[in-house]
């Protein structure tokens, strides 16, 4: 079956410092990607997407790009903000066929400190 | 954007007793709601998929009786959790398939004592 897996957290940065959540995935045929974000005491939001191999979505600084040969969709954003303090999620669907049945990676927390 | 709430958002209740968990779709319809459960530093496990007027379609595993689903208009889905146990503690999160994309409720955190 499908299954999603990302690095534990939480991970602790200083205002301004690199960010890097690794994830990789198992599936079978072309997956679509997402990176989800859950900031305290809000749902999850769609942070960016990617729908094919090579893709690179990008949203509010962060970027990931689709890497079939390695089956990995990694979380980089250069430079955080204490905003940035939040659960990230990732997650894959096998759309449009399975509607939006995502499959979740475990979530890393991170914490920006000023 | 589109707002998915849950009602209500964190329940105590007793061994034995059945809790209702709402969620809504406040300024858009959804013809699907899905109903996920995460426990604590773990992943959002998918337990059912709720269609408009239709039955729930259950994920392996997720005990249907013990898991009512109701999803008897577009704006709303209820997940009732019967005969409730101590183990089923846990964070209850709903979201909502809309034209524009699918939104989540902020979760429904569930003790059973």
């Amino acid at each position: 079956g499908n299954s999603v897996t990302q690095m534990e957290g939480p991970v602790t940065l200083s205002e301004e410092a690199f960010l890097t959540i690794n994830c990789t995935y198992t599936a079978t045929g072309y997956p679509s990607l997402f990176w989800y974000v859950q900031y305290p005491g809000e749902g999850l939001q769609l942070l960016l997407k990617a729908t094919k191999a090579d893709d690179k979505g990008s949203n509010k600084g962060f970027e990931a790009t689709y890497r079939k040969e390695t089956t990995s969709f990694h979380l980089e954003k250069g430079s955080v903000q204490v905003s940035d303090s939040a659960v990230y999620f990732c997650a894959l669907t096998k759309a449009p066929a399975a509607g939006n049945k995502l499959t979740f990676g475990g979530g890393t927390r991170v914490l920006v400190k000023p | 954007g589109a707002v998915v709430s849950q009602h209500p958002s964190w329940v105590i209740c007793k061994s034995g007793t059945s809790v209702k968990i709402e969620c809504r779709s406040l300024d858009f319809q959804a013809t699907t709601m899905f109903w996920y459960r995460q426990f604590p530093k773990q992943s959002l496990m998918l337990m059912a998929t709720s269609n408009e007027g239709s039955k729930a379609t259950y994920e392996q595993g997720v005990e249907k009786d013990k898991f009512l689903i109701n999803h008897a208009s577009l704006t709303l889905s209820t997940l009732t959790v019967t005969s409730a146990h101590p183990e089923d503690s846990s964070f209850y999160i709903c979201s909502a398939r809309g034209r524009d994309g699918l939104f989540f409720g902020p979760g429904t955190r569930l003790t059973v004592l």
